[in-house]
């Protein structure tokens, strides 16, 4: 069935290093994709985006392109802060607009 | 944006009492809402989805005499644990789709729920 597969957590940087956290989809159809991040304690926050192939979504220096070849939607950042510790979620959306969440994972970044 | 109001924010209840959990839209209407739960260190899970007017679609394993859900308007949807148990403690969201805007999906802050 439908699903997402994300990279398992934690990640722990150190402020400014680069950021990569990979998530895959099951190529059933052409779901949108999008990037939730749940700060401690809040619920989610839409981060970014991207409703068809080979659109790059984008928001407070993160990024994350559609690959419709490669069924995969990789967020990247290219120097995170301590602000940018929280869990990230990976979630396509399929038909009869269901989420499937990815399992998350949670970014620490020392300063 | 598009903004979904739920509360309580945290909640606090004994064993086999009820817990009532709103979500409001506060300036569009929400045809349909979505709740989800999630357990500690885990993903969320849908648990069922909201129409307007009619009866709830709760996924399967979800309990719907337990997890009950009412879209009485197109701005409020309630979910209400019943007889709840400490197992029930969890993290629950709900969410909207917005049909106008940038979100598309709109989520609430989540309420916590902490069964005594």
């Amino acid at each position: 069935g439908d699903s997402v597969t994300q990279m398992e957590g934690p990640v722990t940087l150190s402020e400014e290093a680069f950021l990569t956290i990979n998530c895959t989809y099951t190529a059933t159809g052409y779901p949108s994709l999008f990037w939730y991040v749940q700060y401690p304690g809040e619920g989610l926050q839409l981060l970014l985006k991207a409703t068809k192939a080979d659109d790059k979504g984008s928001n407070k220096g993160f990024e994350a392109t559609y690959r419709k070849e490669t069924t995969s939607f990789h967020l990247e950042k290219g120097s995170v802060q301590v602000s940018d510790s929280a869990v990230y979620f990976c979630a396509p959306i399929y038909n009869f607009n269901k989420f499937y969440f990815g399992s998350g994972t949670k970014l620490n970044v020392k300063p | 944006g598009a903004v979904v109001s739920q509360h309580p924010s945290w909640v606090i209840c004994k064993s086999g009492t009820s817990v009532k959990i709103e979500c409001r839209s506060l300036d569009f209407q929400a045809t349909t809402m979505f709740w989800y739960r999630q357990f500690p260190k885990q993903s969320l899970m849908l648990m069922a989805t909201s129409n307007e007017g009619s009866k709830a679609t709760y996924e399967q394993g979800v309990e719907k005499d337990k997890f009950l859900i009412n879209h009485a308007s197109l701005t409020l949807s309630t979910l209400t644990v019943t007889s709840a148990h400490p197992e029930d403690s969890s993290f629950y969201i709900c969410s909207a789709r917005v049909l106008t805007g940038e979100d598309g999906y709109t989520f609430g802050s989540g309420t916590r729920l902490t069964v005594v």
